[in-house]
């Protein structure tokens, strides 16, 4: 079972600043690495796929990183619509998939 | 525009067999291209994934959950759904379904909003 921890736990950003949350894998997962954006009372939303790809819709100023048990989810100045809980997922050994526990991106 | 639907019971009693349904529209279930699964939340805790099937049937469940799951499709109606047997107040959550493209290097990339599910007397 690979288990996937991020750090930290909550990060507290002022709009327009840069924010950083990493994720760490058990095991090598290649870059079979995904980060998804949750609000309050809504759905996950894809950000990255294949650690570094943005999905469809997703502006600039997300970007990942990273390969094998390390990867970075960047947000280079932080809008008000991005303060959010964020988590990693991996989906190296799919169908089997498994998600980190979160980091909470709150306005400092 | 893919548009992914849960329903069922928002309240199932212990010891009882959740059942939910993912109705897809814009897009068919059928099509070779995509898996569709399962994932719930917890209220205020993170993601777990139940278990994924593919068109034409074939499943896999998260092993935490296995002998309680079963996943079918049913594309007659463009649907797919979930059971979730001998259920507890642990398997309380938000069950959300989703599609993943069947294609290297890709994963759940639409989702449901979302249903609650409370198990309770």
């Amino acid at each position: 079972e690979i288990v996937m921890t991020q750090s930290p736990a909550t990060l507290s950003v002022s709009p327009g600043e840069r924010a950083t949350l990493s994720c760490r894998a058990s095991q090598s997962v290649s870059s079979n690495l995904a980060w998804y954006q949750q609000k309050p009372g809504q759905a996950p939303r894809l950000l990255i796929y294949g650690a570094s790809t943005r999905a469809t819709g997703i502006p600039a100023r997300f970007s990942g990183s990273g390969s094998g048990t390390e990867f970075t989810l960047t947000i280079s100045s932080l809008q008000s619509e991005d303060f959010a809980v964020y988590y990693c997922q991996q989906y190296n050994n799919w169908p089997l998939v498994a998600f980190g526990q979160g980091t909470k991106v709150e306005i400092k | 525009q893919l548009q992914l639907q849960e329903s069922g019971p928002g309240l199932v009693k212990p010891s009882e067999t959740l059942s939910l349904t993912c109705t897809v529209s814009g897009g068919s279930i059928s099509s070779s291209s995509y898996y569709w699964g399962w994932i719930r939340q917890p209220p205020g805790k993170g993601l777990e994934w139940i278990g994924s099937i593919y068109y034409s049937g074939s499943t896999y469940y998260n092993p935490s959950l296995k002998s309680r799951v079963t996943i079918s499709v049913d594309t007659s109606k463009n649907q797919f759904s979930l059971k979730l047997s001998s259920v507890t107040a642990a398997d309380t959550a938000v069950y959300y379904c989703a599609r993943r493209p069947a294609r290297v290097g890709a994963t759940f990339d639409y989702w449901g909003q979302g249903t609650l599910v409370t198990v309770s007397s």
